[in-house]
């Protein structure tokens, strides 16, 4: 399995409260990605990075933010959590769009 | 703009009967094609792809899918289902000629498997 590993794997957190998920990768691909998945959706893209620093918009990006300061760490930021951001939240990375490796995933549950 | 649309939310076979999901995508250009599978709690496992050639491709766990450009489609297809295949099934679809652009995923199939 592809050397990615996304913290932490649970969490709860309030309404209004800052949250910060990160994934971590040991594969030093070029390309991370963060999608969220839930029900009846199916994975949606919420940012992506294509180098250090280098990051672009998905289709669902507002009310997160995202930076890679390092190859091997992507962080996704919520600044103002709502009940909304509720879902499970998958990182990916890949060098080629054929070679794409998700994490296990994250669970949030904004209350 | 491109899109994968995966008809069927819910399907349940009877374990060792024949499985077809289906999935039809819309891409402005050659695409690379792609069929992930997902156990509950688990993340996404690549079963196979697709990008030029045999339009027929082989992937893991016995599963296969086969292009049809004229359809714009790449069902997945497996002769005879296990219970362990029961899972969620997602679509997708990315360029062929640029690793800049990620994948864009279908809605999902849940495969339940029954005795």
């Amino acid at each position: 399995d592809a050397g990615i590993t996304q913290s932490p794997r649970h969490k709860v957190t309030e309404t209004g409260t800052p949250v910060t998920l990160r994934c971590h990768q040991t594969e030093n691909h070029r390309y991370m990605y963060w999608y969220r998945q839930d029900p009846g959706h199916g994975l949606r893209l919420i940012h992506y990075s294509y180098g250090v620093k280098d990051t672009d918009k998905g289709e669902v990006s507002d009310g997160y933010s995202v930076s890679r300061s390092k190859t091997e760490d992507f962080l996704l930021t919520l600044e103002s959590a709502t009940s909304s951001q509720t879902s499970v939240y998958f990182c990916a990375i890949s060098e080629e769009p054929a070679k794409a490796f998700f994490g296990q995933g994250t669970r949030l549950t904004v209350v | 703009a491109q899109s994968v649309t995966q008809p069927d939310i819910h399907i349940t076979v009877s374990e060792g009967a024949s499985l077809e999901l289906r999935c039809n995508y819309s891409y402005g250009a050659t695409p690379y094609l792609f069929w992930y599978v997902q156990s509950p709690g688990q993340g996404l496992q690549l079963l196979l792809k697709y990008f030029s050639g045999d339009t027929l491709v082989q992937g893991i766990k016995g599963f296969e899918a086969e292009f049809k450009r004229s359809q714009s489609s790449f069902n997945l297809r497996k002769p005879s289902v296990h219970w362990s295949d029961a899972a969620e099934y997602f679509c997708a679809v990315g360029p062929w000629d640029s690793g800049n652009t990620p994948l864009v995923f279908g809605k999902g199939t849940r495969l339940s498997v029954i005795a």
